[in-house]
């Protein structure tokens, strides 16, 4: 089955506790991508990812890293987290930057 | 700063009735055309896609594009309960980023 895989699915920490919050998918995409969705905002990009070690920052970079060392893995790095990072995170992936997005399941933070 | 506008709603309709989603956006360079569902604590999930101006028909779904008003629209004919989520319009300008809109929620009233 297509798939795009975040994990985890719910965290709950405390500011400046670096955390990682994989995403993984199946279907041999090249183009990977994170957004932040919030009340209100919609889907603000993070970062994305052309291919295996090519990313570029999204709208709303700061705070956040990423990595693509593999093509089906795109890790979203928090190195020092704090409380206005708390939001629902999805990790999307499709063949191109201008296809249509195959979404994981979403992995809502809660930074205290 | 590029954008993407859609009315937040609440848009509500009865059952069987067209609901009529808007969605405009400021870059007229943008090339690529989204309309995602996305249920309540659920993902986004592709409804339809445009890339040419015209419609666009998948089953009870009709996409609209007009890029000289900029603006795309999505069309649900027959609508059903089910059909009640927040639909999000994306937009992607022919580089590798692609905006959403902030949603628009419907609600089809059995």
């Amino acid at each position: 089955e297509a798939q795009v895989t975040q994990n985890p699915r719910y965290l709950i920490t405390v500011t400046g506790k670096k955390l990682t919050v994989t995403c993984s998918q199946n279907m041999n995409h090249e183009y990977m991508s994170w957004y932040r969705q919030d009340p209100g905002l919609g889907l603000r990009q993070i970062y994305y990812s052309m291919n295996v070690e090519v990313t570029d920052k999204g709208d709303v970079p700061e705070g956040y890293k990423v990595s693509r060392k593999e093509k089906r893995n795109f890790p979203l790095i928090l190195e020092s987290p704090s409380p206005n990072q708390t939001s629902l995170y999805f990790c999307a992936s499709s063949p191109g930057a201008n296809q249509p997005q195959h979404f994981g399941d979403g992995t809502r933070l809660s930074i205290l | 700063q590029k954008e993407v506008e859609q009315n937040s709603g609440p848009l509500s309709v009865p059952e069987g009735a067209i609901a009529s989603l808007n969605c405009t956006y400021s870059d007229r360079g943008s090339q690529s055309f989204f309309w995602y569902r996305q249920y309540s604590g659920k993902s986004p999930e592709l409804i339809m896609f445009i890339y040419s101006n015209g419609d666009k028909e998948d089953g009870r779904f009709t996409a609209q594009l007009n890029k000289a008003s900029q603006y795309v629209s999505l069309l649900i004919r027959d609508s059903q309960p089910s059909d009640s989520a927040t639909y999000l319009c994306a937009v992607n300008e022919g580089g590798f980023k692609t905006i959403f809109g902030a949603g628009t929620r419907l609600f089809v009233k059995a």
